[in-house]
């Protein structure tokens, strides 16, 4: 079972940022947050992912809560073509391990 | 990045045949690879990890008979769906981890009439 709680859905007006929020409760020490972005019948994209200090990259900003239960994806200036199913994934670092996929949050940006 | 590449892109199939499906890492070696399967409205489902040279490991509920995953070089696995029927219509994406990352397919769509 995904170890991570993302709402069903979210809309953004275009321009403006969008903030996804997960909850990852039972996230332990050595799992980091990823965030993959999957556009309708294509495969996951990787957004961004970090372990405790915030992260920021070309595609978003990675915000996560210093007791490492919960985390907000930043997308600054939220386009249309940002409109997707967003996953937040807790993984650990052992060799091997694979990415468990909740439901995710389908994002929509409106015009 | 590291490109995954997935090949068809999308197939129909008369049930009853097998279908195969490619995934090729292109530009990195990938000792694992993953499948996955996406039904409609719903999310990523591991359907079997493979390493290369090595039988696959496949998840509960997944028969290994039905889908066939060979993982015989560092850059390319198949999966092969056999005696396909309707219900095994669906978004099947493979993954592919090197040592450091693991990356995702852009999927094949597989339609069984």
């Amino acid at each position: 079972d995904a170890k991570t709680t993302q709402p069903p859905s979210m809309d953004c007006a275009e321009g403006r940022a969008a903030n996804l929020p997960c909850n990852h409760s039972t996230i332990s020490g050595n799992e980091y947050v990823y965030w993959y972005r999957q556009i309708h019948s294509q495969g996951p994209q990787y957004i961004i992912h970090g372990l405790k200090n915030n992260e920021t990259n070309e595609m978003a900003s990675l915000i996560i809560t210093e007791d490492r239960k919960s985390s907000t994806l930043i997308l600054p200036h939220a386009t249309l073509r940002d409109t997707a199913v967003y996953y937040c994934i807790v993984r650990g670092d052992n060799y091997g391990q694979n990415f468990v996929f909740g439901p995710g949050t389908r994002l929509s940006v409106l015009p | 990045g590291a490109v995954v590449s997935q090949h068809p892109s999308r197939v129909i199939c008369k049930s009853g045949t097998s279908v195969k499906i490619e995934c090729r890492s292109l530009d990195f070696q990938a000792t694992t690879m993953f499948w996955y399967r996406q039904f409609p409205k719903q999310s990523l489902m591991l359907m079997a990890t493979s390493n290369e040279g090595s039988k696959a490991t496949y998840e509960q509920g997944v028969e290994k008979d039905k889908f066939l995953i060979n993982h015989a070089s560092l850059t390319l696995s198949t999966l092969t769906v056999t005696s396909a029927h309707p219900e095994d219509s669906s978004f099947y994406i493979c993954s592919a981890r090197d040592l450091a990352e693991q990356y995702f397919g852009p999927g094949t769509r597989l339609t069984v009439t």
